[in-house]
């Protein structure tokens, strides 16, 4: 069974508005990443958060941790149309397990 | 500076037909992995191989096989293809040297078994 459970499925939005988006895991990490899928394209890595980490940021993105929750965020300010995506998390180890993914569309 | 690179793009198979996925890099990584990814389903772990010379079974491992060839390349091979083996795969790799330690993904193979 897959490790990560994104939430909401699916998004859409205003462009300019703020975008969030949640996953959930179910065993402990030593680390958790968040990446991004254009239609039709491989995913490419956004952020990294260590399991000692609260919150990090990086540029418009915004990615917080509660371990004690098995949960992780990430926030995407200003959205832009460019932003609309898949997005996934994924728990770390050998195995990279990921999640389902949200689907996020910004309407320009 | 080609990163991930993955042939063919796109493969179609009749059921019962074997095929083999390529996949290639150029970053000296030392961890490789395939994954399918199904709609509604996100992105499953086929195989993996942890370092050249090993490879271990992931979530979704049956109907496949792999080979680390040496540490460029690590092939997944389908001997009899069935229609549930309809996906988009995706071959990544990685370096437990790297900080981030993120996954560096191939553009994807799409294939279709009828």
């Amino acid at each position: 069974s897959q490790q990560g459970e994104e939430d909401p499925q699916a998004l859409s939005i205003q462009e300019g508005e703020n975008a969030t988006m949640n996953c959930s895991y179910k065993t402990s990490i030593n680390n958790l990443q968040w990446y991004r899928q254009n239609s039709g394209r491989g995913l490419v890595h956004l952020i990294l958060i260590r399991s000692n980490e609260r919150e990090k940021h990086s540029g418009r993105l915004r990615v917080t941790l509660d371990t004690s929750k098995k949960s992780s965020s990430l926030l995407i300010t200003a959205s832009r149309a460019a932003d609309t995506a898949s997005y996934f998390c994924a728990t770390d180890g050998n195995q990279f397990y990921f999640g389902t993914g949200t689907s996020l569309t910004v309407i320009p | 500076n080609a990163g991930v690179t993955q042939t063919p793009k796109f493969q179609v198979l009749k059921t019962g037909q074997s095929m083999t996925l390529q996949c290639a890099q150029d970053m000296n990584h030392n961890s490789m992995y395939w994954y399918r990814q199904d709609p509604g389903m996100g992105l499953r772990l086929i195989y993996y191989s942890a370092s050249e010379g090993t490879t271990d079974k992931g979530e979704v491992p049956n109907g496949y096989n792999v080979s680390r060839l040496n540490k460029r390349e690590f092939s997944l091979r389908l001997e009899s293809a069935a229609p549930s083996q309809t996906s988009v795969y995706f071959c990544a790799s990685t370096s437990r040297w790297l900080a981030t330690g993120e996954l560096f993904f191939g553009e994807g193979s799409r294939l279709t078994v009828l």
